[in-house]
């Protein structure tokens, strides 16, 4: 079936320095590939999602390049803000009928000053 | 922007108990779905629909029933609460394109 994988459960890094959050995924179909954020209290929110004309999508300063070759989706921002602290999650959905949208277990992202 | 309005906020239940967590949508979206949130599982599928009358079973549904009776409300009932269902659980109503969540219950089962 379907699946997100995040290998990393905790980022610490000093705010300035890049940000790089890994995603890759297993689908049998093409699937589209999201980024949600949730800051500390809050509900989940879209962040960016992959477009089907292999545009990279960016928000807030932070962009993700879909791999097909490698089934990647890492979130990138080139300099790391106190206020990109939160909980991040890859989501992915499939053209398998149900549409529904698949988690990965999320990534906790700490910028320190 | 959507809105998606959850009830109660904080909930403390006894085990074997019923609980139920209501959700209310304004934006006639006809999806809506029922995620749970614990650390190292990240956001897990209970329950889904598609409207009114529909619901259907997502990854983890065991333990748990679901009702749309309108296209405004979703809920999410426990029959017989366990101190396993101990978790923040998140209603969302939208697109798998753009899911919109409410601000979630936080649900303890002693």
């Amino acid at each position: 079936g379907d699946s997100v994988t995040q290998t990393e459960g905790l980022v610490t890094l000093t705010e300035g320095l890049p940000v790089m959050l890994n995603c890759t995924y297993q689908s049998t179909y093409s699937p589209f590939l999201f980024w949600y954020v949730q800051h500390l209290n809050e509900a989940p929110k879209l962040l960016l999602k992959s477009f089907t004309d292999n545009k990279r999508p960016e928000h807030q300063g932070f962009h993700a390049t879909l791999h097909k070759s490698s089934s990647s989706f890492h979130l990138q921002k080139s300099s790391a803000q106190l206020s990109d602290s939160a909980l991040y999650y890859c989501a992915l959905s499939a053209a398998s009928g149900s549409w529904q949208l698949i988690f990965g277990s999320g990534t906790q992202l700490t910028v320190m000053p | 922007e959507a809105a998606v309005t959850q009830s109660p906020r904080n909930k403390v239940a006894v085990t074997g108990g019923k609980v139920t967590l209501s959700c209310n949508q304004t934006n006639n979206h006809n999806n809506m779905y029922w995620y749970r949130q614990d650390t190292g599982h990240g956001l897990r599928l209970i329950h889904y629909s598609y409207g009114a009358g529909s619901t259907e079973k997502g990854d983890i549904p065991d333990g748990y029933k679901a009702s749309r009776p309108s296209q405004e409300n979703f809920s999410l009932i426990l029959e017989l609460a366990t101190p396993s269902q101990t978790s923040v659980y998140f209603c969302a109503s939208g697109t798998p394109e753009t899911l919109y969540f409410g601000s979630g219950t936080r649900l303890t089962v002693l």
